[in-house]
């Protein structure tokens, strides 16, 4: 069975500081999705990540993918209040498994 | 833009209740997907759809069934509602070539007292 597990679950962190969420999954797959959720809204598509060794940038957030590893990564760059949310990873098995998602707070 | 909408932001059933989640999109996606999310658990998927009247079971069908009638439409049903319901109910959809990209709509929120 697919597990996806992301850590840490709850993420404090101070603006300017740098930190990594991990997305780690249990069987074979070539296709993972980080996506981003603001309290009370829904789901925004963020990364999609397509093939090993696939790494895409989008302002302070860089996502990566290692298949053989079963690993994804979420780095984040001088964080900034503005990425306070919960992200979540998941991973394409024929329908879609999402991890438990991380809760980010950037603090001033 | 794609748009998904869902019939409600929050409703509040009472237990043994019949209760209709549904969910438009307006893109004429041919794939759609109802979830539910619980705090500490990430989305967990209840039943999908790939085409008018056709539906398949995700994780968790148990207690729920599906309608899919019309391309742009999915119901998501609670036949007998019950307390370990309550959650967040979030439908996406995605077309057919881009089954994976999926566009979500603002979820229900549904208390089962």
């Amino acid at each position: 069975e697919l597990k996806v597990e992301q850590n840490p679950l709850f993420l404090s962190m101070q603006e300017g500081k740098n930190y990594t969420i991990y997305c780690n999954y249990s069987t074979t797959s070539d296709r993972l999705y980080w996506y981003r959720q603001d309290p009370g809204k829904s789901l925004e598509s963020l990364f999609v990540l397509l093939s090993n060794g696939a790494v895409k940038q989008e302002g302070r957030l860089m996502a990566s993918l290692d298949t053989k590893a079963r690993l994804s990564t979420l780095h984040i760059t001088a964080a900034v209040h503005d990425l306070s949310a919960t992200y979540f990873c998941a991973v394409d098995m024929v329908d879609m498994r999402f991890g438990a998602g991380t809760r980010l707070t950037v603090k001033p | 833009d794609v748009k998904v909408t869902q019939s409600s932001r929050y409703l509040v059933k009472r237990t043994g209740e019949k209760v209709f989640l549904e969910c438009v999109q307006d893109m004429d996606h041919e794939n759609m997907f109802w979830y539910r999310q619980d705090p500490g658990l990430g989305l967990r998927l209840i039943y999908f759809s790939y085409d008018v009247k056709m539906k398949e079971k995700g994780d968790i069908p148990e207690g729920y069934s599906v309608s899919r009638e019309k391309k742009e439409r999915f119901s998501l049903i609670l036949e007998s509602a019950s307390t370990n319901q309550t959650s967040m109910y979030l439908c996406a959809s995605s077309s057919s070539g881009r089954v994976y990209e999926q566009y979500f709509g603002p979820g229900t929120r549904l208390t089962v007292t």
